[in-house]
């Protein structure tokens, strides 16, 4: 009940396209949902983060997309650009976790130019 | 505004040997310290967290341990080196825990 499954590992995606990373957790008391961007031999930076009182949170091309029935959250990123290239990582919290953050397993994006 | 440091960057141990790989925080007080490993092409596994000084939680049994010396200040420790604790050793904070989590840049240990 702990786990967050995130697809799909690896995405490649052109230059302009839609790259679209998918989450889905068990545990009905998470609630904070954050997104990590991670270059290689750096650590992960705090890219976009939601919680379940709203269904969508936009900032610049990036887009969290919540649906709570089904226990599911993603990332868009609109108009992919090479500089993208890097593993995403979802995340979740809440009381069961002890406010823990349990990660996904990662998703590595390439954009093609 | 809040900085955080790791070092060093970079460590090549042998096995037996021991640790220690330092994190501070700048910028904050009282912060929620956590150290995650990262094996190569793989996802975070959290190791230890504290929430002050002198408090840590170990989350996996294993050859390591964790002490918070200062309130900004965590450290990873091992008395003797594994093979298997190769990999990329990531300190976090965060004002709450749960909340947002600020990684700090890692140290990459590998173990011969």
């Amino acid at each position: 009940q702990q786990q967050v499954k995130q697809s799909p590992q690896s995405l490649i995606v052109q230059k302009g396209g839609i790259s679209i990373i998918n989450c889905a957790y068990e545990n009905t008391a998470f609630d904070y949902f954050p997104w990590y961007q991670q270059f290689p031999g750096k650590g992960p930076a705090l890219l976009i983060a939601i919680r379940p009182d709203v269904s969508e949170k936009k900032e610049g091309r990036f887009t969290i997309s919540f649906n709570k029935s089904a226990k599911q959250f993603s990332l868009h990123i609109m108009d992919s650009q090479p500089g993208d290239s890097a593993t995403y990582f979802c995340a979740a919290s809440g009381m069961d976790s002890s406010y823990k953050l349990i990660f996904g397993s990662g998703t590595r994006l390439l954009v093609r130019p | 505004s809040q900085t955080i440091h790791q070092w060093p960057a970079t460590l090549v141990q042998p096995v037996g040997s021991p640790l220690s790989l330092e994190c501070t925080v700048e910028g904050t007080s009282n912060p929620n310290l956590y150290w995650y490993r990262q094996a190569a092409g793989r996802g975070l596994q959290l190791l230890f967290y504290s929430v002050g000084i002198g408090q840590i939680s170990s989350e996996v049994p294993q050859n390591l341990s964790a002490s918070r010396p200062q309130d900004r200040q965590f450290i990873l420790s091992s008395k003797k080196l594994l093979l298997s604790d190769s990999g990329f050793y990531l300190c976090a904070w965060s004002v709450r825990v749960g909340e947002e989590q600020y990684f700090g840049p890692g140290t990459r240990l590998t173990v011969t």
